[in-house]
């Protein structure tokens, strides 16, 4: 029944590394989204996309990119990590016309040593 | 800018009795508002969706209000059990995107056996 997989629970990386997290769902849903999560600070939305090969910054785009190259597929990806990009990762969808509630994934703590 | 806030970060009752989380937003007036729940190390899960011509909301123990006068929703949990304990996310919808959340930082309800 899981419907917005994350590829990864938990990754380590090292400074500098180029990053990929990877989230897939099976919904058909048009909007897909990545959020960043931290203790006090809440979800900060950092891209979105409406549609394939579409994306959208969010509130905090600064040191990622994103990929969408298919409807299900929705990628992250930090260019070079750096130590404060340490945090819980989530990827979400939700349908394209209606107002209908986001599907999150598990998440992915990523930790940048 | 728009501006969230929750009444607590933290709450605790006794089984049995009602948990009454609130939603206050700032600045802005959003279509609707949706409550979510998130447990641990997990992504957000929806629970409702409120719109702004809509003055209550009900799903088996769960009920939200929403008023636009006084910018507000109140999320109440009735017949409170120890496994309602979790963090309760706000998400009004933003108004910077046409289909974005932007979620306030959550309150942790637990309940007491």
């Amino acid at each position: 029944d899981v419907k917005v997989t994350q590829s990864s629970r938990y990754l380590v990386k090292r400074t500098g590394e180029k990053v990929f997290l990877e989230c897939v769902q099976d919904m058909d849903h048009e909007n897909m989204f990545w959020y960043r999560q931290d203790p006090g600070l809440g979800l900060r939305l950092i891209y979105f996309s409406y549609d394939v090969k579409m994306k959208e910054k969010g509130d905090i785009p600064e040191g990622y990119s994103v990929s969408r190259e298919k409807k299900e597929r929705f990628s992250l990806i930090l260019e070079s990590a750096s130590t404060n990009q340490t945090s819980m990762y989530l990827c979400a969808s939700s349908p394209g016309r209606d107002w209908g509630g986001y599907t999150f994934g598990s998440g992915t703590r990523l930790t940048v040593v | 800018s728009q501006k969230i806030e929750q009444n607590s970060e933290a709450l605790n009752i006794q089984e049995g009795k009602t948990a009454t989380l609130t939603c206050n937003y700032t600045n802005y007036s959003p279509a609707y508002l949706q409550w979510y729940r998130q447990d641990p190390g997990r992504g957000p899960v929806f629970l409702l969706l409120i719109r702004e011509n809509e003055k209550e909301k009900r799903k088996e123990r769960l009920k939200v209000t929403f008023d636009t006068t006084l910018k507000q929703s109140l999320f109440h949990i009735t017949a409170s059990q120890p496994a309602d304990s979790a963090t309760y996310l706000c998400a009004p919808l933003s108004q910077t995107g046409a289909n974005n959340l932007f979620f306030g930082t959550g309150t942790r309800l637990t309940v007491i056996p």
